[in-house]
């Protein structure tokens, strides 16, 4: 069983300050998605990554692929409180393998204004 | 577009009864997945399908539970004879034929068994 590692599991921080959320398994994935939830809510895609060593941003977030596709990290610069939530990586192991997706256990993200 | 929709989004049912869980894929996706995250636990992988063929079912429940995609009309997740175990919620999520690892997800639904 592929377990993805997600760590810290909650994070309670001030608005304007950076941090960083990491996703480890040590297992290979074909990709990676990140996806954040809201209360009541189905997750919803953030960014999916595919390359070894990829980054990828989007406005303030940044996300990276390790190299060797097992680790995966969420960086979030100058937070909002817009930004709480809970932010979950899962993997995808490809299509011969099939397109099952494995979730790590998921951050959650407190930003006090 | 409209996105992955699922419902109904809140179901009640007593131990033994049956619940349907119905999930309407992204137009253009031909690919269901469905996942189920328990109380306080992360999002678990039940099956994957596309149209009038299960092609994964390995996270699924051997007994109650099956699963649908016909060529017509939504997925349907069935669970028979519910325990108060099936409370969770039940996440269907879709993907296109050229991009079948990313996955779009609907809103869910919420099962309470009393």
């Amino acid at each position: 069983t592929q377990l993805l590692e997600q760590s810290p599991q909650f994070l309670s921080i001030q608005e304007g300050e950076n941090l960083t959320v990491y996703c480890n398994s040590s297992s290979v994935f074909s990709s990676l998605q990140w996806y954040r939830q809201e209360p009541g809510e189905g997750p919803v895609l953030l960014v999916t990554v595919v390359t070894g060593g990829e980054v990828k941003k989007l406005k303030r977030l940044t996300f990276q692929f390790g190299d060797a596709r097992k680790d995966s990290s969420l960086h979030i610069t100058a937070a909002q409180p817009g930004d709480t939530g809970l932010y979950l990586c899962a993997g995808a192991r490809g299509n011969n393998a099939g397109n099952m997706l494995t979730f790590g256990g998921g951050t959650r993200l407190m930003v006090k204004p | 577009n409209a996105g992955v929709m699922q419902n109904p989004r809140h179901l009640v049912r007593r131990r033994g009864q049956e619940a349907r869980l119905r999930c309407s894929p992204m137009k253009g996706h031909s690919h269901v997945y469905w996942y189920r995250q328990l109380p306080e636990e992360g999002l678990k992988f039940m099956v994957y399908l596309q149209k009038e063929n299960i092609i994964d079912e390995s996270g699924m429940p051997k007994e109650r539970f099956s699963a649908e995609f016909p060529k017509e009309g939504p997925s349907i997740l069935r669970i028979q004879q519910v325990v108060r175990g099936d409370s969770a919620a039940y996440f269907c999520a879709s993907s296109p034929l050229n991009s079948q690892e990313t996955q779009y997800f609907g809103p869910g639904t919420r099962l309470l068994v009393l």
